[in-house]
């Protein structure tokens, strides 16, 4: 069964250091997103990337975060100079269409920053 | 804007025992409903969807959901719990621009 995969699994950072997480969504899937998900709370959308640009990204998303699809298989967020307080469980998702098709989650990735 | 609000954020059943979980949505526009799992260290896995094809809907693993829209609610159940159901469960609604908006989450315990 096909599946998004998520590298790495676990991922310790020192404060103001860049980190690059990394996803490979489903290959016949268009629409693509972050969201993370903090200890002990609720996951919280990110942003959502199609037709190699994005689509939508919500107050969290700030000028320290990015997104890439840097080739036909890779989609990336970028985190430039990482807080404590980014420190929480990343998770890519990916879809065939926007809306009455189901997302399809990673196994995440946990990013601990020092 | 569209939000769900999952009451409880822990529920206890014993083994055997009905499973209920319930979400309500706020949408103005016909929602796109759906139930995740997260077992411990997990992603989240898909348990069912509401599109609008039928108000009653099955998932896996024995679980269902009926949607209400007098009510506002999309609630899970599963007529008999299992050890292996204890996890967190989190009820979603897509918006219009496609990125999902999650509950709190209610974290189900069994008991043997």
């Amino acid at each position: 069964e096909p599946e998004v995969t998520q590298t790495p699994s676990h991922q310790v950072t020192q404060m103001g250091q860049e980190v690059i997480l990394r996803c490979v969504p489903i290959s016949n899937h268009l629409y693509f997103y972050w969201y993370r998900q903090i200890l002990g709370q609720k996951v919280e959308f990110l942003v959502s990337f199609y037709n190699n640009e994005i689509s939508e990204k919500s107050e969290i998303f700030d000028d320290q975060f990015s997104v890439e699809r840097p080739d036909g298989s890779n989609f990336t967020l970028k985190i430039r100079s990482t807080k404590l307080e980014d420190s929480a469980m990343y998770f890519c998702a990916s879809s065939e269409a926007r809306l009455n098709t189901e997302a399809f989650f990673g196994q995440g990735t946990r990013l601990t920053v020092v | 804007a569209q939000s769900v609000t999952q009451l409880g954020s822990h529920v206890s059943v014993s083994e055997g025992a009905l499973v209920l979980l319930r979400c309500n949505y706020s949408s103005s526009v016909p929602p796109y409903l759906f139930w995740y799992v997260q077992y411990p260290n997990q992603g989240l896995q898909l348990l069912l969807k509401y599109t609008s094809a039928a108000t009653l809907v099955k998932g896996i693993n024995g679980f269902e959901a009926e949607f209400k829209k007098s009510e506002t609610s999309f609630h899970l159940t599963k007529p008999s719990a299992h050890m292996s159901d204890a996890a967190e469960y989190f009820c979603a609604v897509r918006r219009s621009q496609g990125n999902l908006i999650f509950g709190k989450g209610t974290k189900l315990s069994v008991k043997p």
